[in-house]
């Protein structure tokens, strides 16, 4: 079973400064790979995705994130921080099995920014 | 265009009663997921629709079912209600065509049980 592991919960940083969330992923193939941002009382938008060629792919809002198949990892990251970036992000993945498609959330990783 | 709309956005009830959450995805999609968020277990899977047939479905007990009509909204139900589905339901919309298709979430239900 696909399993998405994001291991920090709460994330603290400076503005300007610059940020990684890590996301480590469980699945037999490479999964199709996803990074959402929540605001409070908000819904989720997609930040960027990966589904397969360049592992390193561009996002909105200045985010990026890298896919490293030999560490099973989809880590984010922005050279630097606005006090606008805080909310909490969630890695997801998605798969393809039994004719159906299965997405599953990593537990999220809420970002304080500090001036 | 427009996107996800949910309604309404926040609902009270009291436990045992029943409860509907609407959503109507963007125009064009014929994909609708429901998703469950709570503080504890995070965002989890509740099921999808898919031009009227459920597609797929999550660990969730009977009391939660849905539907989709033939413009692709959504309705979900939640029957004798529990303190524990206090939660934040949130629906996301998508083509439907394959996994690289995004999905796009509305601003979500916030349903308090009491």
């Amino acid at each position: 079973a696909q399993s998405v592991t994001q291991p920090d919960i709460h994330i603290t940083v400076s503005e300007g400064a610059s940020l990684e969330l890590r996301c480590n992923y469980s699945y037999g193939a490479t999964p199709y790979l996803f990074w959402y941002v929540q605001s409070p009382g908000q819904g989720l938008q997609l930040l960027l995705k990966y589904f397969s060629g360049d592992t390193l792919v561009q996002g909105i809002k200045g985010f990026e994130a890298e896919f490293k198949r030999s560490q099973s990892s989809f880590n984010l990251r922005k050279p630097s921080v606005h006090w606008s970036d805080a909310a909490e992000y969630f890695c997801a993945v998605a798969t393809y099995s039994g004719g159906y498609q299965k997405v599953t959330f990593g537990t999220g990783t809420k970002l304080q920014v500090i001036p | 265009k427009a996107g996800v709309t949910q309604t309404p956005r926040y609902l009270i009830k009291t436990r045992g009663q029943q409860v509907t959450l609407s959503c109507s995805p963007i125009s064009g999609h014929r994909s609708v997921s429901w998703y469950q968020q709570t503080p504890g277990q995070g965002l989890q899977f509740l099921f999808e629709y898919f031009s009227e047939t459920q597609r797929n479905k999550g660990n969730f007990p009977g009391r939660f079912s849905g539907r989709q009509f033939s413009n692709s909204r959504s309705e979900m139900n939640v029957s004798t209600l529990e303190l524990g589905d206090s939660a934040l339901y949130l629906c996301a919309s998508s083509l439907g065509q394959g996994l690289n298709t995004e999905a796009f979430f509305g601003q979500g239900t916030r349903l308090t049980v009491v």
